[in-house]
């Protein structure tokens, strides 16, 4: 089955601190995943695909195909990453299969 | 570059009325989904169009949903007759490219 597992509604963190946002997939062809963020009153938007290997505000992702994961990093959270962030897995129809979504609050 | 768009941004609406939900791509954009998100729950894919053609329905949840693109372009989805589990946001996404999406701002309907 196709699937994306957000473990975490709500996460919280002090400004400066590390974060990571988990997210594990259920794919049996070859996956392509993304981060997705909403920050408040705005629209969903891309932060990151696995297949640029770049760093967005200062957050990575690793696509690791032994532990099915796409974890969220970035070393020193700030206020204005408070957000809620989806991992999605694209699907060969080109469709995501989206996490339930974790909400950053990044406290001062 | 204009984004997105979609219309309205709230509708409100008894049980057992009709709503449209309207989206307006990125022009040039080939591909338009449709996703929704009901309360506590993940966003779930609705529909596919390449241009005016269906390519991928297999989310549309039962035959009250309607959705059309007529022409290619803007697309609307109609709920009729809209029961209460259709409340939720329901979010217009287009794409040139395979993957990468851009996504509307959503409506927001709540079914009374």
């Amino acid at each position: 089955a196709q699937r994306v597992t957000q473990p975490e509604k709500l996460l919280s963190v002090f400004k400066g601190a590390p974060v990571e946002l988990k997210c594990n997939y259920s794919y049996s062809g070859s996956p392509e995943l993304f981060w997705y963020v909403q920050y408040s009153r705005q629209r969903l938007q891309l932060l990151l695909r696995h297949i640029s290997r770049e760093s967005i505000k200062g957050f990575t992702a690793d696509l690791n195909k032994g532990e099915t994961s796409f974890h969220l990093k970035k070393p020193f959270a700030q206020e204005e990453d408070s957000a809620m962030y989806y991992c999605a897995l694209v699907t060969g129809t080109y469709k995501y299969i989206f996490g339930t979504g974790t909400r950053l609050k990044v406290l001062a | 570059e204009a984004g997105v768009t979609q219309f309205p941004s709230h509708s409100v609406i008894e049980k057992g009325q009709t709503v449209t939900l309207r989206c307006d791509p990125i022009s040039g954009h080939d591909n338009l989904y449709w996703y929704r998100r009901v309360m506590g729950k993940e966003i779930k894919f609705l529909l596919h169009f390449v241009k005016e053609s269906k390519q991928d329905e297999s989310g549309m949840p039962n035959n009250r949903f309607l959705a059309e693109r007529t022409g290619g372009t803007y697309s609307t989805l109609k709920v009729q007759p809209a029961e209460l589990e259709d409340s939720g946001v329901y979010f217009c996404a287009s794409s040139q490219e395979v993957g990468r999406k851009y996504f509307g701002p959503g409506t927001r309907l709540t079914v009374l």
